[in-house]
């Protein structure tokens, strides 16, 4: 069964940094782009980026380029979404997904979702 | 940049259908896939490129796709169909989500 698991919910205060992960499973990590997708309370879906685990290659949207990182480790089958210094409205639940293969293609599976809380 | 314009809300009967619009110039032209997301859940793809069916959905999901509106019909709605509907599209090298359409089953 093809997978994706995120980390845990994370509680956090304003400037302090965060990495949150999603683990694939039932498939080869390396041939399928993951994309990272926010969704702010209540709100709708916003793409965020993505990354080809075989080599790193990464594209952000241009909404989120400069406000974090995205990377992954092939040998571990995991991908990751990193923030150097958070702030109050970045409190969002984060899914990733695999991209199926074609540039316009679709995301499936998702992950469960993490949410990140970022109060003072 | 490219926009995707979805309605608040679509209302259907128990049992009828429901048509779920999603806008935008000669989306026509490109392909839109369609995801569900029921409340405290993560999103699930329903129809891919316009027309097709992921295996699990049930045949009552059905997309379309031409000049400037790509539409989700729902057949014979449920109860359990009750969600937040979203279409998404790649434009210039980046992925688009429409509005978002929350359907109430009556």
């Amino acid at each position: 069964e093809v997978q994706l698991v995120q980390s845990g919910a994370e509680v956090k205060k304003p400037g302090e940094s965060l990495k949150i992960s999603c683990k694939a499973s039932g498939y080869n990590f390396t041939s399928y782009w993951v994309v990272w997708v926010r969704q702010m309370p209540g709100k709708g879906l916003e793409w965020m980026g993505i990354i080809f685990p075989t080599d790193s290659d990464t594209r952000y949207s241009p909404s989120f380029e400069g406000q974090v990182t995205i990377s992954a480790d092939k040998s571990i089958s995991t991908a990751y979404l990193e923030w150097s210094s958070l702030k109050a409205s970045d409190t969002a639940i984060y899914y990733c997904a695999r991209k199926f293969t074609g540039y316009d293609s679709y995301f499936d599976p998702w992950g469960q979702g993490t949410l990140v809380t970022v109060s003072s | 940049s490219y926009d995707l314009t979805q309605p608040l809300s679509v209302s259907v009967a128990l049992g009828q259908t429901a048509s779920i619009s999603c806008g935008g110039k000669n989306i026509g032209s490109k392909n839109v896939h369609w995801y569900q997301q029921k409340p405290g859940q993560a999103p699930v793809l329903v129809t891919y490129k316009d027309d097709n069916r992921p295996s699990g959905i049930p045949e009552r999901f059905s997309g379309s796709n031409s000049g400037n509106t790509a539409t989700l019909t729902i057949s014979r709605a449920q109860a359990g169909d009750e969600a937040d509907y979203f279409c998404q599209l790649w434009d210039n090298s980046n992925y688009i989500f429409g509005t978002g359409t929350k359907v109430t089953v009556l």
